[in-house]
């Protein structure tokens, strides 16, 4: 049984470049969550998606867009990329919104470095 | 403004000893916590939870205890073992009024444990 798959492990982009980070949920999830955790913080919550819609947002920016494509992966882009944008981007899926007792299963994570 | 709080940023136990992490939190809408446990290079993994509507919870050698009064709440592992070294993160949940809106954790900075041999 496969977990939460996210792609790619690293990568590194300049400022102002425009990355996208992919993410499969666990088998049998539909929803898909993501999550920016910076250095020595915990994770934070940017959007989170379900029937292909984004249901509520965190507090970023516009710069970060999503997608949730009919087979429930999820693509996270971001766009004109600032050196704080430097973190761990983690992908959560469930089944529904909130899941079996609230749990998110996460990824291993998308190590994204601006420079 | 940070909603859930986790003090400690590091914490060492002897192994075999008991390992206690807190929590506290400010939002008095949560009505949800968790704790996840993390490994370097892996994702967050769901280690316990409780609802708002109990004060204590327990899973094998793990037990969440929430106080309400005073929005803290404590996850403890008896005993503690060399495996359980990881950095703790606290998260709590706030249910949407209705059938429809969104679900998020909001996370604290975590604590991490260092279980000595």
């Amino acid at each position: 049984d496969a977990g939460v798959t996210q792609s790619p492990t690293h990568l590194i982009k300049t400022r102002g470049q425009q990355v996208t980070l992919r993410c499969s949920p666990k088998s049998g999830h539909d929803t898909v969550s993501w999550y920016q955790q910076a250095l020595g913080q915990g994770p934070q919550f940017i959007f989170q998606y379900y029937e292909e819609e984004e249901r509520q947002r965190g507090n970023f920016p516009d710069r970060f867009s999503g997608h949730q494509f009919p087979n429930y992966s999820s693509e996270l882009n971001v766009n004109a990329l600032l050196l704080g944008d430097s973190a761990l981007y983690l992908c959560a899926s469930s089944l529904g919104m909130r899941g079996l007792d609230g749990e998110l299963f996460f990824g291993e994570g998308s190590r994204l470095t601006v420079l | 403004d940070q909603q859930v709080k986790q003090n400690s940023p590091s914490l060492s136990v002897q192994e075999g000893r008991i390992s206690i992490l807190n929590c506290d939190y400010t939002n008095s809408m949560f009505d949800y916590f968790l704790w996840y446990k993390k490994y370097p290079a892996e994702g967050p993994t769901f280690l316990i939870s409780i609802s708002s509507i109990k004060d204590k919870n327990e899973d094998g050698r793990f037990t969440v205890f929430l106080n309400k009064s005073a929005k803290h709440l404590s996850l403890h592992i008896v005993p503690s073992q060399p495996g359980d070294s990881a950095v703790y993160f606290c998260a709590a949940s706030q249910t949407p009024h209705s059938g429809a809106g969104s679900y998020q954790l909001t996370f604290g900075k975590g604590t991490k444990l260092s279980v000595i041999p």
